[in-house]
């Protein structure tokens, strides 16, 4: 396997115009998270899908943020309008989830992160 | 609230020299206890995972400890290497419900020649 692949890996952008991020993540895992990684605030989640449903986007900071996963093998982040504010590395992570009452899982594999900048 | 945090913010050694960096979580019921490096310009990589009933786990030149009593942790890199120039992160995931994951701010490690 690949791993998780994510594209593009670099994206320049000015402020109001809509970003697509995308990802792929690892065949056969059921949970995919977005994370957005600052000098100033570190990893934070944006958030997660378990079996291509929204499980938790507590993170999600405002509604210019919007994340679809129509199907096992791909999920988008979506920034509309976008504002400098956004600029940061977005990172794409899948693991196998494999017991509720445990929260058992596998380790979680990161892609290679998008650098978005917007200007 | 769930939180984890890391000691020393920065570090910075010689090659050849021992370090441990520490982890203190607040996260219960805990699950697990991950730590990762990443890279410069990289995703973040899984060095161990250790659940409750393990105290210690090695990889290589890295070892992590684990004391969920009281809810620490610690990374010991042993020879430090150039390539160990990194940021090395703790992450908590907590028992039941689904597998969120609670990150550290991370240890910034620079192994100087």
């Amino acid at each position: 396997d690949a791993g998780v692949i994510q594209s593009p890996r670099h994206e320049v952008t000015e402020m109001g115009q809509e970003v697509t991020l995308r990802c792929k993540p690892i065949s056969g895992h059921n949970s995919l998270f977005w994370y957005r990684q600052t000098m100033m605030r570190g990893l934070e989640l944006l958030i997660y899908f378990n079996n291509n449903v929204p499980i938790d986007d507590s993170g999600m900071p405002e509604d210019r943020f919007s994340a679809k996963m129509p199907n096992a093998s791909f999920s988008t982040l979506k920034i509309q309008p976008s504002e400098p504010r956004d600029s940061a590395v977005y990172f794409c992570a899948s693991s196998l989830f494999l017991e509720y009452s445990t929260g058992a899982s596998t380790e979680a594999f990161f892609g290679q992160g998008t650098r978005l900048t917007v200007v | 609230k769930n939180q984890v945090e890391q000691s020393p913010q920065s570090l910075i050694i010689l090659e050849g020299k021992n370090c441990t960096l520490q982890c203190n979580y607040t996260v219960s019921p805990f699950s697990n206890l991950r730590w990762y490096k990443q890279d410069t310009g990289r995703g973040p990589v899984s060095l161990t995972i250790m659940t409750f009933s393990e105290n210690t786990k090695s990889n290589g030149r890295y070892t992590a400890t684990l004391d969920a009593d009281t809810k620490q942790s610690s990374l010991h890199i042993t020879a430090s290497q150039l390539s160990d120039s990194a940021s090395y992160i703790c992450v908590v995931s907590a028992r039941g419900g689904y597998n969120k994951l609670i990150f550290g701010a991370g240890t910034r490690l620079a192994v100087h020649p």
